[in-house]
């Protein structure tokens, strides 16, 4: 069965400071990825996502970047981290014979002071 | 650009009782609506999803209901137990267009009292 990792679990950043977060999935191969961010009581807002290797696209302008340099492995970067860059930030995967089902994983909460 | 609105923000049950989630999506293209559940510092949990050329969709005490006319669709949860409080989010997705980009609603945070 499929399993996606994320890490790390929480993190603390002074603002200015880079970013990067991994997310990797096991079980599967060529999956959809995604990354999302949940500001503190809100909802889920789109960030990145990507059908293969190298390829990434963005939903949101912001001083964020993603990665994937390889089939099961995403990357999400700052170079410069900003106060408003805290939230929980979730990776989610879809693959067939359902690629529209997309699965969380368990989250990196980022708090940047 | 594509929203989807979900409605109310906060409901409150007692147990026992059935709740309703609401959600209204504006594109046309959507045909694929999933409902996560997502307890307390964890991640969303899909529980139940409808495709458009269905009308309604059951799985134990949870249904969904779509109506493709008037954009909307609902999540239905009987006899309601404690456990069920979470915050419930909807989302829209155009699937045939490959990406499968879901467009969440801003959550519902359901509440039951026992």
């Amino acid at each position: 069965s499929q399993t996606i990792h994320q890490w790390p679990a929480t993190l603390v950043q002074p603002v200015g400071s880079p970013l990067s977060l991994e997310c990797t999935v096991e079980g599967t191969s060529n999956p959809n990825l995604y990354w999302y961010r949940q500001a503190a009581g809100r909802g889920l807002q789109l960030l990145f996502y990507s059908v293969g290797i190298g390829q990434i696209s963005s939903e949101v302008p912001q001083n964020l970047s993603a990665s994937r340099p390889q089939d099961r492995q995403f990357i999400l970067s700052s170079k410069k981290l900003l106060l408003s860059d805290s939230g929980f930030y979730l990776c989610a995967w879809s693959t067939g014979p359902r690629p529209y089902e997309q699965y969380f994983g368990p989250g990196t909460r980022l708090t940047v002071t | 650009g594509e929203n989807v609105e979900q409605h109310p923000s906060t409901l409150s049950v007692q147990e026992g009782d059935s709740a309703v989630i609401k959600c209204t999506y504006s594109d046309s293209a959507s045909n694929y609506f999933p409902w996560y559940k997502q307890e307390l510092g964890k991640r969303p949990q899909l529980i139940i999803d409808i495709r458009s050329n269905v009308g309604e969709k059951k799985d134990q005490r949870i249904a969904v209901t779509l109506n493709k006319t008037a954009k909307h669709f609902s999540l239905h949860i009987t006899e309601t137990q404690p456990e069920d409080s979470a915050v419930y989010f909807c989302a829209a997705s155009p699937i045939t267009s490959g990406t499968y980009k879901y467009i969440f609603g801003t959550g519902t945070r359901l509440k039951v009292l026992a």
